[in-house]
């Protein structure tokens, strides 16, 4: 039942690009993503809601395809302080209970 | 306070004894999360509260684990007879509990079972 992420980790260069990816194997309602930095609480980044939409702020932004149960989030010219473990939170039926993903550590490196 | 508070912030205790925890959310937040994070590992889901009422508690691992709301606002989560796979950082968030809702979280409380 817990979305999976893919990659489980990644490492880049400050300028880089990255795309993580939640799957889930039921139907989606929306879609939260957190970022949690090491020994931090996470910390909310955007919420897609069903409808396909795509959202983004600063170089950050994301997509959901409620068809194919997935969300992807995409982060471009990546900076030192995107390190972090990405975390996508999923709901089912619009009852605000929120399942989290496996996770998708990312570090940027200078 | 502005965050979500919880407490303690640490605690170690010995296998067999009980332990309360306690979160204090937002002011005005109706959904409130039990979240369980092991070390290195991802976000494992408890319990949810909207109100006082826990529509959803089939995240709770056993039935050493309990939780309750009283007045729509702070929420105890209460591990019996702990065990040491127990060990874990308990998360607690809230959210306005409508679908364009962040959840906010606290810091977190550290759980140590000896």
């Amino acid at each position: 039942q817990q979305p999976v992420q893919s990659p489980q980790a990644v490492i880049l260069r400050e300028g880089e690009d990255a795309v993580i990816n939640c799957s889930s194997s039921k139907a989606l309602y929306s879609v939260h993503w957190y970022r949690q930095k090491h020994g931090e609480a996470p910390v909310f980044l955007m919420i897609l809601l069903k409808g396909g939409e795509q959202k983004g702020h600063d170089k950050i932004s994301a997509s959901f395809n409620e068809k194919k149960q997935q969300s992807s989030l995409y982060l471009t010219a990546s900076q030192l302080s995107y390190s972090g473990t990405y975390f996508c939170g999923t709901e089912t039926s619009g009852t605000y209970k929120y399942i989290f993903g496996t996770g998708t550590r990312l570090k940027v490196l200078a | 306070g502005a965050g979500v508070s919880q407490s303690p912030s640490n605690k170690v205790t010995e296998k067999g004894k009980d332990v309360e925890l306690r979160c204090d959310p937002i002011s005005g937040h109706t959904a409130l999360y039990w979240y369980r994070q092991s070390l290195g590992q991802g976000l494992e889901f408890l319990i949810y509260f909207q109100g006082n009422s826990a529509p959803d508690k089939s995240g709770l691992p056993s039935d050493r684990f309990s939780a309750e709301r009283t007045g729509g606002s702070v929420s105890t989560l209460t591990i019996q007879r702990t065990q040491q796979e127990d060990s874990a950082v308990y998360l607690c968030a809230s959210s306005l509990g409508s679908n364009t809702g962040e959840l906010f979280f606290g810091e977190g409380s550290r759980l140590t079972v000896l």
